[in-house]
């Protein structure tokens, strides 16, 4: 049983195209977030959510919306992808009372 | 959060134990110690946290100094599987969600 799920794997798009990427977590957690790892490999937070409200909004930019239906689901839309989007998304979870955070096997976004 | 520093890589011989130091000489009284790794192209994995005593799981131990300026994660007897770039992340017990500022890490490379 995958703990964090996300879809699809790999992704490649043009630029000023719209895409979405999507997470699923069946740990029971209530917090998920986004990570992004750039092709530096340094791994930033971009959002978090709990229960449903976001909590966690870095500095990024307005294209990006996540989105969570449900406690179980964050999903990632970007708008108008530029080239410098191209990295890894990983989505993550974990329980507000604290333990580590769980993460997804990442999302790798190229643009082109 | 504190800063933490680690050495940026390590070798390990397959079967020994891995010692994987830390310093966080600005940590506070209510700060984590968090370890996290994460193997080429996948997604970083919790391993381990605490707050001053030592810890032990299935992956892994954490020995914490009493000072709590420093830690130090052993893999008691590492295998090829372990070789990845190894985290440590001071920061505060999460409330609502809390990000993980992962830094360089340590890359551990272990050996036949």
């Amino acid at each position: 049983d995958t703990a964090v799920s996300q879809t699809p794997k790999y992704l490649v798009t043009q630029m000023g195209n719209d895409k979405s990427i999507k997470c699923e977590q069946n740990l029971g957690h209530d917090t998920m977030y986004w990570y992004k790892q750039d092709s530096k490999k340094f791994l930033k937070i971009m959002f978090s959510y709990n229960n449903k409200e976001l909590i966690i909004n870095e500095t990024v930019p307005n294209r990006f919306s996540p989105k969570s239906p449900d406690k179980a689901h964050l999903n990632l839309h970007i708008n108008s992808l530029e080239l410098g989007d191209s990295a890894v998304y990983f989505c993550a979870s974990s329980q507000v009372t604290g333990g580590g955070q769980y993460f997804g096997p990442g999302t790798r976004l190229t643009v082109t | 959060d504190a800063k933490t520093t680690q050495p940026p890589s390590m070798d390990c011989a397959e079967g020994r134990a891995a010692n994987l130091p830390c310093n966080h000489s600005t940590i506070s009284g209510n700060e984590y110690v968090y370890w996290y790794r994460q193997i080429h192209s996948q997604g970083p994995q919790y391993i381990i946290h605490g707050l001053k005593n030592n810890e032990t799981n299935e992956m892994a131990s954490l020995i914490i100094t009493e000072d709590r300026k420093s830690s130090t994660l052993i893999l008691p007897h590492a295998t090829l599987r372990d070789t990845a770039v190894y985290y440590c992340i001071v920061r505060v017990e999460p409330g609502r969600g809390y990000a993980l500022n992962f830094g360089k890490g340590t890359s551990l490379l272990v050996t036949p």
